[in-house]
């Protein structure tokens, strides 16, 4: 099983654009979530989401869209990219109920 | 506002040795979980805690919870180099995948 999979690895935006980070995973999880880690700061949660058709906001939702059509992907949307979205994005998912997240490798981006 | 914080933000021992990381939390929850970090890489689940638990071990990893004091503790025991890594204590309050992470701890163990 891959697990977790983000691409890209690394990006680099300019100032206006727009992309969108993929995330699946091979595991049938319910649960998908999305966090940013920056220097200091741990990882902050994005937006979550609880199976497919259903997503909320997490901690730092505002210039990020999320949607979830199938249980495998979550992917995230930067709708016109900032230099304040600089960041390394973490995709998770799990089982359901409560219990430990499987992480991808993380997508690095840089926007300038 | 982050739920936890982790202390110390970095610490440096020597192989052999043990390393003590703790964390402390705002709120009720229903578990605490510990992860690892090695540097450019993914978080690995370490062990997870539950609120009705007290102490939980797993291999070299000793994880102690107080929920009256809100706070909790991982102990490494008899570190080796393949050791460094950051550590990041997590919170889960209700359902949905939702983690509130620390800031996390630094380690470093030399040989």
């Amino acid at each position: 099983n891959a697990g977790v999979t983000q691409t890209p690895k690394f990006q680099v935006l300019k100032t206006g654009q727009s992309m969108t980070l993929q995330c699946a995973q091979d595991m049938n999880h319910e649960y998908m979530s999305w966090y940013r880690q920056d220097p200091g700061m741990g990882l902050r949660l994005i937006h979550y989401s609880v199976g497919a058709g259903i997503t909320d906001q997490g901690e730092v939702p505002n210039g990020y869209n999320v949607s979830r059509s199938t249980t495998e992907d979550f992917p995230l949307r930067l709708l016109s990219a900032a230099p304040s979205q600089t960041s390394v994005y973490f995709c998770a998912s799990s089982y359901g109920g409560y219990g430990e997240a499987f992480f991808g490798q993380g997508t690095r981006l840089t926007v300038v | 506002s982050q739920q936890g914080e982790e202390d110390p933000q970095a610490l440096s021992i020597q192989e052999g040795e043990n390393a003590t990381m703790n964390c402390s939390y705002k709120t009720s929850i229903n578990n605490l979980q510990w992860y690892r970090q090695n540097s450019g890489r993914g978080l690995v689940h370490l062990i997870l805690i539950r609120s009705n638990e007290r102490e939980k071990h797993s291999g070299r990893l000793r994880v102690t919870l107080d929920t009256s004091k809100k706070s909790s503790s991982l102990l490494i025991t008899a570190s080796r180099a393949a050791d460094t890594a950051s550590y990041f204590c997590a919170t889960e309050r209700n359902q949905g995948g939702k983690l509130i992470f620390g800031q996390g701890t630094e380690l470093s163990v030399k040989p």
